[in-house]
């Protein structure tokens, strides 16, 4: 059975930064690709970034480009999204998808992992 | 404001037909990508669906369904029930901004 399992999200200062993980199980995890999806409290999903399996291809949301930064460690089966420069309105849920990756649909989500920014 | 409009809300007796919409424009819909459909209740991982358009995963009831025509998709839901209610996206792929979602539509079963 497919598991992914975030984890790293936590109470962070306004332009700090946090590394969040996403363990994979009970699946190739190299051959697919991962994306990053958020929901800010009281809002709706906003996709983040995705990678491709080989983690030669990558893609970002506007709103994070330039100080997010997603990348994977395929024989760890581990997805990361390193967060620099966190402002207030990153707070939110973040989750971890499968084969969330330009055109197609994410097959599956974790749990989510809360990123709260405030001082 | 997100580029693919929902309703905010539906609603339903159990038992009845409900419908979601999912607008979108000539970037996205319109252009001949795919929409997807989740499910999602607060405080749980989003579930697929439906994908491409009118596709069910294994194990997905068949009163959940999808069509999509011109710039807009939907999502109906037949012989609603309690269960059903939770929040629902839409996904599709825009030309200009990658991966979009819709606002989301709350399903209240009356």
């Amino acid at each position: 059975e497919e598991q992914l399992l975030e984890s790293g999200g936590g109470l962070v200062q306004p332009g700090g930064s946090l590394r969040l993980s996403c363990a994979a199980s009970g699946f190739t995890f190299s051959k697919y690709a991962m994306g990053w999806v958020r929901q800010a409290p009281g809002k709706g999903l906003e996709w983040v970034s995705s990678i491709s399996g080989s983690g030669g291809g990558t893609y970002y949301a506007d709103s994070v480009k330039g100080r997010f930064t997603i990348s994977r460690d395929n024989p760890k089966n581990t997805l990361y999204l390193q967060m620099n420069s966190l402002r207030a309105e990153d707070t939110a849920v973040y989750y971890c998808a499968t084969n969330l990756f330009i055109t197609a649909a994410a097959s599956y989500w974790g749990q989510g992992t809360l990123v709260t920014v405030s001082s | 404001q997100s580029v693919l409009t929902q309703p905010p809300s539906v609603s339903g007796a159990p038992g009845q037909r409900v419908t979601v919409s999912c607008t979108g424009t000539s970037s996205n819909i319109g252009a001949g990508y795919d929409v997807h459909w989740y499910q999602h209740l607060p405080g749980t991982a989003p579930k697929l669906l439906i994908y491409r358009n009118d596709n069910r995963p294994s194990g997905v009831p068949d009163r959940f369904s999808g069509s999509k025509s011109g710039t807009s998709a939907s999502l109906a839901i037949t012989g609603l029930q309690a269960e059903d209610e939770a929040n629902y996206y839409c996904q599709s792929y825009d030309s200009s901004l990658n991966v979009v979602f819709g606002g989301g539509t709350q399903l209240t079963v009356l």
